[in-house]
């Protein structure tokens, strides 16, 4: 299995563009989850779906961020508009089932916004 | 507020010592894991132990649970340069969701 697949790895756009980050979860795994790091504030889970269905999107920062989920195999989070305080790294994550199990994580897209 | 918080934040020891790393947290858990992530990269699952076990081992790695104290540790036995990393634990008990902790950064020297 080629593992969680995200992209880009790297994005570097101005402050006010659209960005859309792109994760390939692993087959046959049901949940999905978009996290935020910095050095600031850690790890932060912003949204997460279960059965392509968004469960939980008490982490999304603000209006600005959304995220969908079409089908099992494709996810995206896109900031419209992207403002500097955005630039972090952005992890995708899968797992069998919700918290009960490892989640396994893509690469990660650094997104730098001047 | 962090419901797993590492201790200590760095760590720095020879190659062949062993590491210990720290975890508290604040409320009753489903399981607790560990992960590793290496300088730009995703974070890795290491072990998952859940609130009935005391004590698990994978390879090198030592995984102990103390659900009276709220407290796990941790342990790399041997250590080699290639675990030079950031270890995270993370909790499943607020609002079900997988809380990290900032995480300890270790160095292991040559």
């Amino acid at each position: 299995d080629a593992g969680v697949i995200q992209s880009p790895r790297h994005e570097v756009t101005e402050m006010g563009q659209e960005v859309t980050l792109r994760c390939k979860p692993i087959s046959g795994h049901n949940s999905l989850f978009w996290y935020r790091q910095t050095m600031m504030r850690g790890l932060e889970l912003l949204i997460y779906f279960n059965n392509n269905v968004p469960i939980d999107d008490s982490g999304m920062p603000e209006d600005r961020f959304s995220a969908k989920m079409p089908n099992a195999s494709f996810s995206t989070l896109k900031i419209q508009p992207s403002e500097p305080r955005d630039s972090a790294v952005y992890f995708c994550a899968s797992s069998l089932q919700r918290f009960r199990y490892e989640q396994y994580f893509g690469p990660g897209t650094r997104l730098t916004v001047t | 507020s962090q419901q797993g918080e590492e201790d200590p934040q760095a760590l720095s020891i020879q190659e062949g010592e062993n590491a210990t790393m720290n975890c508290s947290y604040k409320t009753s858990i489903n399981n607790l894991q560990w992960y590793r992530q290496n300088s730009g990269r995703g974070l890795v699952h290491l072990i998952l132990i859940r609130s009935n076990e005391r004590e698990k081992h994978s390879g090198r790695l030592r995984v102990t649970l103390d659900t009276s104290k709220k407290s796990s540790s941790l342990l790399i036995t041997a250590s080699r340069a290639a675990d030079t990393a950031s270890y995270f634990c993370a909790t499943d008990a607020e609002s079900q969701k997988l809380v990290f902790g900032q995480g300890t950064r270790l160095t292991i020297n040559p």
